[in-house]
């Protein structure tokens, strides 16, 4: 089946310990990209990878950061995470074709608490 | 700036009660819009794709079309299973064609 897979589902942390948010997808794709979801903001993106080793900046980078060593897995990394990083965070891939624009396909999500 | 605006905010229909979400969006150079489907607690799920003005799709119960400025999903005849909130998203020329999604029509449609 054809999925973006995240893990994990749920964590709840402590303040400034780092933490990692896994994501892979099975279905060859060359973009992926990671969004927080909080309520009234909608769906604002922290960084993006065109493919392997190319990463840059979305809407709202700052306490992330990504790596792209492999196609199928784009990683989220909290350094040192703080409250107002609580948020459900998505995972999303899609295919890159030129600069023709695909839908996304989304992971099921991680809900993240920094107390 | 980019930006996407969906409306209304919250809709609640009847079960068959026909209606309409609309996206309106201001770009420099219209790429793509989507359409997705969001359920509590999981991801956006993939709708539709429009590259062009007068292009319409359709799955099912919905229906989207697309003018120079805004989107429309039309629902005909919903059922309570189509309760969710769409989210409609633009990717515009120049750059990386990062989307910019709008916040979403929240729907509740009644048995």
């Amino acid at each position: 089946e054809a999925q973006v897979t995240q893990n994990p589902r749920y964590l709840i942390t402590v303040t400034g310990k780092k933490l990692t948010v896994t994501c892979s997808q099975n279905m060859n794709h060359e973009y992926m990209s990671w969004y927080r979801q909080d309520p009234g903001l909608g769906l604002r993106q922290i960084y993006y990878s065109m493919n392997v080793e190319v990463t840059d900046k979305g809407d709202v980078p700052e306490g992330y950061k990504v790596s792209r060593k492999e196609k199928r897995n784009f990683p989220l990394i909290l350094e040192s995470p703080s409250p107002n990083q609580t948020s459900l965070y998505f995972c999303a891939s899609s295919l890159s074709e030129g600069y023709i624009p695909y839908g996304y396909t989304f992971g099921s999500g991680t809900r993240l608490t920094v107390v | 700036e980019d930006q996407v605006t969906q409306s209304p905010e919250a809709l609640r229909l009847q079960e068959g009660e026909s209606s309409s979400l609309n996206c309106s969006y201001t770009v420099s150079g219209l790429r793509g819009l989507f359409w997705y489907r969001q359920d509590p607690g999981k991801g956006p799920e993939f709708l539709f794709t429009l590259y062009s003005a007068g292009e319409e799709k359709e799955k099912e119960r919905l229906k989207a079309t697309l003018t120079k400025k805004e989107s429309f999903l039309h629902i005909t005849a919903p059922k309570p299973e189509d309760s969710a909130t769409y989210l409609c998203a633009v990717s515009a020329s120049g750059g990386s064609y990062i989307p910019t999604f709008g916040r979403g029509t929240s729907l509740i449609v009644h048995p």
